[in-house]
């Protein structure tokens, strides 16, 4: 059973500070790795896809992948109110449904004014 | 077509009547997918098509469920005989060929009373 874990949260962060999103796989041949947001009642927004090991940064965010420790986060830096939401980890495992997102539960992330 | 389109956006029917949803994805997508979201979890996989073929199923895809996608273009999601516990979001993606840049309708919330 390939599987994504995620801290349900949920995480409580001041306006302004850095919010830390984290996810673990199970799959060592994982290939694909994406951070989504998602607010209440509506669906998931991609927000950040990384593929290879180290930082990848857009912005305020920022993806780290670690596949020795199989290991993906998400940095928010300077958080904002509008922030607020589930950030959900995602995985792309390789093998024959290398198309097919596993997700974690989610991270309920609130920012604070 | 900025977008995929799903409809209805809310759907309340009664145990044991037949719903059907439609998801339209972004017209140069060829790939599409239906997930399903439950309260407090992330999307769980359902099914996927390559154009107007049925690839994958998931086993969570019971007997009551069937899909389509005539011609490749748009998608159907049936379930017959509706239960309670198919209270869910069902979320339609599409995805082109290439990459994997999946994009997410705005999902079908159904209630089963």
């Amino acid at each position: 059973q390939k599987e994504v874990e995620q801290n349900s949260g949920p995480l409580s962060v001041p306006e302004g500070a850095i919010a830390s999103l984290n996810c673990t796989y199970s799959d060592r041949v994982s290939q694909s790795f994406f951070w989504y947001r998602q607010y209440s009642g509506k669906s998931p927004e991609l927000i950040m896809s990384i593929y290879s090991n180290g930082d990848k940064e857009d912005g305020r965010f920022t993806a780290q992948l670690n596949k020795a420790s199989q290991y993906v986060s998400l940095l928010i830096r300077d958080s904002q109110p509008s922030d607020s939401a589930t950030y959900l980890c995602a995985v792309i495992y390789s093998g024959g449904s290398n198309y097919k997102l596993t997700f974690g539960k989610g991270t309920l992330l609130t920012v604070n004014p | 077509d900025t977008g995929v389109s799903q409809d209805p956006r809310h759907k309340i029917t009664k145990r044991g009547q037949n719903v059907t949803f439609r998801c339209d994805p972004i017209s140069e997508h060829n790939r599409l997918y239906w997930y399903r979201q439950t309260l407090g979890q992330g999307p769980e996989f359902l099914t996927y098509f390559q154009n107007e073929a049925q690839l994958e199923k998931s086993r969570l895809l019971s007997d009551r469920f069937s899909a389509e996608r005539p011609k490749g273009s748009f998608s159907t999601l049936e379930i017959q005989r509706t239960e309670q516990g198919d209270s869910a979001m069902y979320l339609c993606a599409s995805s082109p060929s290439t990459g994997y840049g999946y994009t997410f309708g705005s999902g079908t919330r159904l209630t089963v009373v």
